[in-house]
């Protein structure tokens, strides 16, 4: 069965304190791994796409990277205002069956990081 | 300007009773999408319309009903709302299909008594 798994459901840091937040998958035929950020109240705000394996991308203090089981977004020095829940999503089949015109997502990693 | 909006924010009901959410999109897009957020926060995708045209259709009860008059704007309307039904709505855009940067909407909260 096709899984998106994030772990841990919930992260504490102390600002500054780096760490990183895993997504695994089991998927076939994966076609593109996105993370999103979601804020209490608020709809998922998008952040990265990774289409392949040993691919990496930067935006402040995030770093996403994929290998062919999973994915980490890593987090350095962050600051109280990166609290959130981060969520990772696959597309994954194919576009001409349907099956990749969607995401599959995972259960969300709460984010919060202490002053 | 909001790129995506839905309305009503909150939506407290009772059971039996039927139900609309609109989504609206100033982007330009031509896929919108209804996503469900249950309370373990699993999003989960319901309907997908692409230039008004349906392209998904998850296993979701009848009694949900999608309408796109146009590609700006997914409406969701919901009959003999049940207990289960409660949950956080969004809805969604992309610049196209099988296009999966989305910009969502703020979500609707519906709870059903």
């Amino acid at each position: 069965e096709d899984q998106v798994t994030q772990s841990p459901e919930a992260l504490r840091l102390q600002e500054g304190e780096s760490s990183s937040l895993n997504c695994s998958y089991t998927v076939s035929g994966l076609r593109g791994l996105f993370w999103y950020r979601q804020d209490p109240g608020k709809g998922p705000e998008f952040l990265f796409t990774l289409y392949s394996a040993g691919e990496e991308k930067e935006k402040e203090r995030l770093k996403a990277t994929l290998t062919k089981k999973e994915s980490f977004l890593h987090i350095t020095a962050p600051k109280p205002e990166d609290s959130a829940t981060y969520l990772c999503a696959v597309q994954h089949g194919s576009i001409s069956s349907g099956s990749a015109r969607q995401l599959t997502f995972g259960s969300g990693t709460q984010l919060t990081v202490l002053p | 300007d909001t790129a995506v909006s839905q309305t009503p924010k909150y939506l407290v009901t009772q059971m039996g009773n039927d139900k609309s959410i609109k989504c609206e999109q100033n982007l330009g897009h031509d896929t919108m999408y209804w996503y469900k957020q249950d309370s373990k926060k699993f999003l989960k995708i319901m309907f997908s319309y692409n230039n008004k045209e349906l392209i998904i259709n998850e296993t979701v009860p009848n009694r949900f009903s999608p309408k796109s008059p146009d590609k700006a704007h997914l409406n969701l309307h919901i009959n003999s709302l049940e207990l289960g039904d409660s949950a956080v709505y969004f809805c969604a855009s992309s610049p196209r299909i099988a296009v999966y940067e989305q910009y969502f909407g703020p979500g609707t909260r519906l709870t059903v008594t």
